[in-house]
């Protein structure tokens, strides 16, 4: 069964702060790497992808990707409120790119 | 840009009724799913499919079957819809392109069983 897990929230930082949110998965043949943010009553939107090992730069975003570990990250500087969501990590390694894993989500709060 | 339409944003239908969530992408994508997410539980697939007329359980089948009759459209049918049921229903597709593909979601299909 694969798993992916993510710090278990909510977390709350003030404006400005660096958020960071954690997730670990247990494939080690997990490919790609997702972030989606989903607003409260809304459907989920990708924030981020990374596929390699290393720091990927978006924006205010940084996703950070470790395969040894099993392993990836988001940093969010510069928090705002609209960053206030729950933010869920996504991880897939079908042939198909089906296989993909969801993990229960981080719910961050920024406040003012 | 991608575009997922869910047929729905809320029904509420009784115990025991015949329900049906139809989806539709504009992209030619491959790839259709529906999930659904529960407070505490996350994002649960129930099918996904893979070209027309093919179709895959994912982790949570029961109670639910599937359509895809053109690559555009994948639907949901519950036959006897429980209370068990009541959720948000979640339908996403994905381009073929090995394990790189991002999900796009649909906006959501709030099911309340009563």
């Amino acid at each position: 069964q694969k798993e992916v897990e993510q710090n278990s929230g909510p977390l709350s930082v003030p404006e400005g702060a660096i958020a960071s949110l954690n997730c670990t998965y247990s494939d080690r043949g997990s490919q790609s790497f997702f972030w989606y943010r989903q607003y409260s009553g809304k459907s989920p939107e990708l924030i981020m992808f990374i596929y390699s090992n290393g720091d990927k730069e978006d924006g205010r975003f940084t996703a950070q990707l470790n395969k040894a570990s099993q392993y990836v990250s988001l940093l969010i500087r510069d928090s705002q409120p609209s960053d206030s969501a729950t933010y869920l990590c996504a991880v897939n390694g079908g042939d198909y790119g089906q296989n993909f894993v969801f993990g229960p989500g981080t719910r961050l709060s920024v406040l003012p | 840009d991608v575009k997922v339409t869910q047929s729905s944003r809320y029904l509420v239908k009784r115990t025991g009724e015949k329900v049906f969530l139809e989806c539709v992408q504009d992209m030619d994508h491959e790839n259709m799913f529906w999930y659904r997410q529960d407070p505490g539980l996350g994002l649960r697939l129930i099918y996904f499919s893979y070209d027309v007329k093919m179709k895959e359980k994912g982790d949570i089948p029961e109670g639910y079957s599937v359509s895809r009759e053109k690559k555009e459209r994948f639907s949901l049918i519950l036959e006897s819809a429980s209370t068990n049921q009541t959720s948000m229903y979640l339908c996403a597709s994905s381009p073929y392109t090995g394990s790189t593909g991002e999900l796009f979601f649909g906006e959501g299909s709030r099911l309340t069983v009563l």
